[in-house]
């Protein structure tokens, strides 16, 4: 099946700071892929989406391109704030046309002010 | 426009205990899921229905029963809570996707403490 693979935390920055989370996969086709964002107490929000290579995804301030020929789908914010301290997860489906998805571990971030 | 929604938000029982988690949608999705979240362990799929009275197993189904009677609802029990089961459970729901897969949408989540 397919895989994911997201760059471990935690990642502490300071506001305004530029942020990007790695996220690579594998996959069998071309599945959509997904970020999602987890406040703490709360469940998953998707937070950008790309449906096919090169699409950028973006929400938020934040923003994530299908790059097919790195296989990789990583998240960037060009200036984060306080309120951006939560959990990030990296998805994709776990099979071709499946509807399970396959979800990285989650990079916590933490931004001080 | 209530989405997903989950109860109790909160949950003490006592080891050996019938427990069932609550789960309701209202965009009628086919796909509904259930998920724990554990330190360590990331999150684990527990069950998952495709439809009305279609539900398969997920990684970690042990210890648990869906049923799905209505495309709405999607119920778990464990139906004797061990410690183990402490954790937080999220229900999500999906449409039917296409080959590339589709976005599930997360309900808040029940905080389960079995002691």
């Amino acid at each position: 099946g397919n895989s994911v693979t997201q760059m471990e935390g935690p990642v502490t920055l300071s506001e305004e700071a530029f942020l990007t989370i790695n996220c690579t996969y594998t996959a069998t086709g071309y599945p959509s892929l997904f970020w999602y964002v987890q406040y703490p107490g709360e469940g998953l929000q998707l937070l950008l989406k790309a449906t096919k290579a090169d699409d950028k995804g973006s929400n938020k301030g934040f923003e994530a391109t299908y790059r097919k020929e790195t296989t990789s789908f990583h998240l960037e914010k060009g200036s984060v704030q306080v309120s951006d301290s939560a959990v990030y997860f990296c998805a994709l489906p776990r099979d071709q046309g499946a509807q399970k998805l396959v979800f990285g571990q989650g990079t916590r971030l933490t931004i001080n002010p | 426009d209530a989405g997903i929604t989950q109860s109790p938000r909160y949950k003490i029982t006592e080891t050996g205990r019938q427990v069932t988690l609550m789960c309701h949608q209202t965009w009628s999705h086919s796909y509904m899921f259930w998920y724990r979240q554990d330190l360590g362990h990331g999150l684990r799929l527990i069950y998952y229905s495709a439809a009305a009275d279609i539900t398969d197993k997920g990684e970690v189904p042990d210890g648990y029963v869906v049923s799905r009677s209505k495309t709405e609802n999607f119920p778990l029990t464990l139906e004797s809570a061990t410690r183990s089961q402490t954790s937080v459970y999220f229900c999500a729901s999906s449409e039917q996707g296409g080959n590339r897969g589709s976005e599930q949408y997360f309900g808040p989540g029940t905080r389960l403490t079995v002691t």
